[in-house]
């Protein structure tokens, strides 16, 4: 079965500051592995995704993520935070061995701080 | 932007009633999702289709029913609605024979039975 943990229910990061927000996975077979954004009353947004390849991506809005096979880790990170960044953050996961089920995180809320 | 639209936004009725939720999208997508979410919370698979005349279960049980004439609609059906319906619905879809693309949301339709 999927799953994927998102540990942090919170992340508190100055302007300026760079972020990290933390998700680990598990799935049958090699992963797909994606981040999406969701904003206040509003659906999610999709900003990256781990396909194959190059373990470091790069998405929308200067965000990107590492995904690391052998600690089942994809974390999203970006350099310098901005105030607009605060939002609520998900992970997802979908296996390639078959079947198109996405399977999301718990979410973590991103606040930055000016 | 994503060319995904539910109807309708915001949504307050009565116990008892029947409700339909719609969602449709003009991608020509042939894999459609419902979500439901509590507000700010995570993510719950409640329905998704491959393509018409298919309609699966998700992982979170749901007293709601799908359906998928039509490739670009996939509504949402309560029978008869119960406060512990009361939450977020949220739409979404994808494409390819490949399983690597994200997802696509709509805006959400946010249920509130009294």
């Amino acid at each position: 079965a999927q799953s994927v943990a998102q540990p942090e229910d919170q992340v508190n990061v100055a302007e300026g500051n760079p972020l990290t927000v933390k998700c680990t996975y598990s799935v049958s077979g090699n992963p797909y592995l994606f981040w999406y954004v969701q904003y206040p009353n509003r659906g999610l947004q999709f900003l990256l995704k781990y396909i194959t390849g190059d373990n470091l991506v790069k998405g929308s809005y200067g965000f990107e993520a590492e995904f690391n096979k052998s600690q089942t880790s994809f974390h999203l990170k970006k350099p310098s935070a901005l105030v607009s960044d605060s939002a609520l953050y998900f992970c997802a996961v979908r296996a390639n061995t078959g079947g198109f089920k996405t399977i999301f995180g718990a979410g973590t809320r991103l606040f930055v701080k000016a | 932007e994503a060319d995904i639209y539910q109807t309708p936004r915001y949504l307050v009725i009565g116990t008892g009633k029947k409700i339909t939720l719609e969602c449709s999208q003009t991608m020509g997508h042939d894999k459609m999702y419902w979500y439901q979410q509590d507000p700010g919370m995570e993510l719950h698979l409640i329905h998704y289709s491959y393509g018409v005349n298919s309609t699966e279960k998700g992982d979170l049980s749901s007293e709601s029913t799908v359906s998928r004439i039509r490739t670009e609609h996939f509504p949402l059906t309560l029978e008869s609605a119960r406060p512990s319906h009361t939450s977020q619905y949220l739409c979404a879809s994808t494409s390819g024979l490949a399983n690597t693309g994200e997802l696509f949301f709509g805006e959400g339709s946010r249920l509130t039975v009294l």
